[in-house]
């Protein structure tokens, strides 16, 4: 069974850069023709993605956040990072990591649990 | 960007109810809509694909349809662990994006 699992730090202040790994087991990344992504929810309100990846590194982002958002693949780890610099308050949100189909836009067929991240001094 | 709108944001029903939730999107998406079962404090779950596919596990009481710019999900008897937050999605192209959800709660 796909497990994926978010970590790092859970508070950030204005103006950092806000870092998350998912790490994932049940499976490699390398080896499945999958799409892996990131998508955040703030406090009470809807879902927002934030950008997908493949394992050779290939990378789609949402425009609205594309100038302050990478992502990366460690497949030695068998995992995939977020990095969002220059945060505000409104960068708090739960960050949660997902499996995509085949395809870079795909339906979020796996996810991690996620993780609470607040912006915050 | 492709917008999503869903209708209702909430819902108060019973349980056995028949439950309908629409998405719009701003234009076609060939049924490249997913849709999300989330309760609180857990990750969304997928529960349709294309439209109207049930993923793996899934309880033959949801239900999708649709074409073009119109898909509806349909509980055909809601169930005590039915009431959660529902999401609609369309991935036909990138940025992916969502509906801004459904509510469901108990009557």
């Amino acid at each position: 069974q796909l497990q994926l699992q978010e970590s790092g730090p859970g508070l950030v202040k204005p103006s950092e850069t806000l870092s998350l790994t998912c790490t994932v087991s049940g499976g490699s990344i390398s080896s499945s023709n999958y799409y892996w992504g990131w998508i955040r929810q703030p406090p009470g309100k809807g879902l927002e993605w934030i950008g997908t990846i493949y394992y050779s590194g290939s990378t789609y982002y949402n425009p609205s956040l594309k100038s302050r958002v990478t992502l990366s693949v460690d497949t030695s780890k068998n995992q995939f990072s977020l990095k969002v610099s220059s945060v505000t308050a409104a960068d708090t949100a739960v960050y949660y990591c997902a499996r995509l189909g085949a395809v870079a836009a795909a339906a979020l067929w796996y996810w991690g649990q996620g993780t609470l991240v607040t912006v915050s001094s | 960007d492709i917008q999503m709108t869903q209708s209702p944001s909430s819902l108060s029903a019973s349980v056995g109810d028949r439950v309908t939730i629409t998405c719009r999107a701003s234009q076609g998406i060939s049924n490249s809509l997913a849709w999300y079962q989330q309760k609180p404090g857990k990750a969304p779950k997928l529960l349709l694909y294309a439209a109207s596919r049930l993923e793996s596990g899934v309880p033959s009481r949801f239900s999708g349809s649709g074409s073009g710019t119109d898909y509806t999900l349909t509980i055909s008897s809601l169930q005590p662990e039915d009431f959660a937050t529902y999401y609609c999605q369309q991935y036909y192209t990138t940025p992916l994006t969502f509906g801004g959800g459904t509510k469901v709660e108990i009557k």
